[in-house]
């Protein structure tokens, strides 16, 4: 089945506590982003990657880092994890650009 | 579940009948439009998506119109069911600019009362 998987779902860490969420799609995509989405807020872009070893900036990437080593895997990093940060985050992925985006199910994050 | 807006505006349609669900989008340079259903507990669901040289696309009980003079974008469900319940987002790109992002609306909360 084609999707997107990220895990975990639910997470509870405390402030400064380095965390990985990671992200995984099965459908040989090209293109992948991380959102958060915060009531009143919508959904905003974290980071997206074209492809492999091409990651850029979206419009909330403070505080967080991502890799693509692997075209399928697209992990976002919390170095020093802050209250801010509590949050809905959704990995997205499309065949490239401009197609259909398929979101993960989501990862509910709380720092204490 | 997990909050997806405290205070999105929201439209009650009684179930049988068409739902129009509208958005305003914000950067004249945008020439790709979608739709998203997220029901509760999920991560949103492509519906359907617009490019700028169309101003109407159907799909199965839906259509999207886009009116880029006054950049508007609607969503039209037909014989709206009660598994049409949830927030319905738009989101705007652009193909040609870069910063390759959707950005996405408020959202608007859809209750069918049956």
């Amino acid at each position: 089945e084609a999707q997107v998987t990220q895990n975990p779902r639910y997470l509870i860490t405390v402030t400064g506590k380095k965390l990985t969420v990671t992200c995984s799609q099965n459908m040989n995509h090209e293109y992948m982003s991380w959102y958060r989405q915060d009531p009143g807020l919508g959904l905003r872009q974290i980071y997206y990657s074209m492809n492999v070893e091409v990651t850029d900036k979206g419009d909330v990437p403070e505080g967080y880092k991502v890799s693509r080593k692997e075209k399928r895997n697209f992990p976002l990093i919390l170095e020093s994890p802050s209250p801010n940060q509590t949050s809905l985050y959704f990995c997205a992925s499309s065949r490239v650009w401009g197609e259909k985006l398929f979101f993960g199910s989501g990862t509910q994050l709380s720092v204490l | 579940g997990e909050s997806v807006g405290l205070h999105l505006p929201t439209l009650s349609v009684q179930e049988g009948d068409n739902s129009i669900i509208n958005c305003a989008y914000s950067n004249s340079a945008s020439d790709y439009f979608i739709w998203y259903k997220q029901e509760s507990g999920k991560g949103p669901q492509f519906i359907i998506d617009i490019r700028s040289n169309m101003d109407k696309r159907q799909g199965q009980r839906v259509t999207v119109l886009l009116n880029k003079t006054v950049k508007h974008l609607s969503l039209q469900i037909a014989a709206t069911q009660p598994g049409d319940s949830a927030v319905y987002f738009c989101a705007e790109g652009s193909l040609k600019a870069a910063g390759n992002k959707l950005t996405f609306g408020g959202g608007t909360r859809v209750l069918v009362k049956p």
